[in-house]
């Protein structure tokens, strides 16, 4: 079975322009969510959709939107990009529950 | 809000020799805990799970969590660390809205 796939898994970006990152969750669940993990530290919840709608929003500014599509995969678009948005962007899809299956992650750098 | 804290953020153990990492957390309910190993570069892995029940839980790769009400705690434990075990090691908490939280992590090296 597939897990979670991301795309892309690496990119290079400069400030100021805008990046879509990409996920396609296991087949049957309809939960996703995104995290962001900057270099040394935990991850940090950005987002969470459930059947297409908005279930949770973590404490990051209005540059980082996403959203999930009839067939539960989902896209996080961040515009007018900082330096400080380089991190390892993880998505997670679940069934519903707390159990979170993640993604391998991908690696924005902004320059 | 919950929230998550390990406070060993590096900790060196000789192959072998038994690993025990900790994680407390705060939250007002029973909590959903996790813990997660992440290889540099990678994803996250889960490697077991609480929700209730039995409060000693194994997972995968011969590792263990006990969950203390009493102490907030769920400490990972494994008897004997193979040099495959170096890695980052995330506990995470989660609510009733599945809102979950990681703490900053433990950074796992086996010496030989």
């Amino acid at each position: 079975d597939a897990g979670v796939t991301q795309s892309p898994t690496h990119l290079i970006k400069t400030r100021g322009q805008h990046v879509t990152l990409r996920c396609s969750p296991i087949s049957g669940h309809k939960s996703v969510s995104w995290y962001q993990q900057v270099l040394g530290q935990g991850p940090q919840f950005i987002f969470q959709y459930y059947e297409k709608e908005e279930r949770g929003r973590g404490n990051f500014p209005d540059r980082f939107s996403a959203r999930q599509f009839p067939n539960y995969s989902s896209e996080l678009n961040v515009n007018a990009l900082l330096l400080g948005d380089s991190a390892l962007y993880l998505c997670a899809s679940s069934l519903g529950s707390a159990l979170r299956n993640f993604g391998q992650g991908t690696r924005l750098t902004v320059v | 809000a919950q929230s998550v804290t390990q406070p060993d953020i590096h900790i060196t153990v000789s192959e072998g020799a038994s690993l025990e990492l900790r994680c407390n957390y705060s939250y007002g309910a029973t909590p959903y805990l996790f813990w997660y190993v992440q290889s540099p570069g990678q994803g996250l892995q889960l490697l077991l799970k609480y929700f209730s029940g039995d409060t000693l839980v194994q997972g995968i790769k011969g590792f263990e969590a006990e969950f203390k009400r009493s102490q907030s705690s769920f400490n990972l434990r494994k008897p004997s660390v193979h040099w495959s075990d170096a890695a980052e090691y995330f506990c995470a908490v989660a609510d009733n809205n599945n809102d979950m939280r990681f703490g900053a992590g433990t950074r796992l090296t086996v010496k030989p």
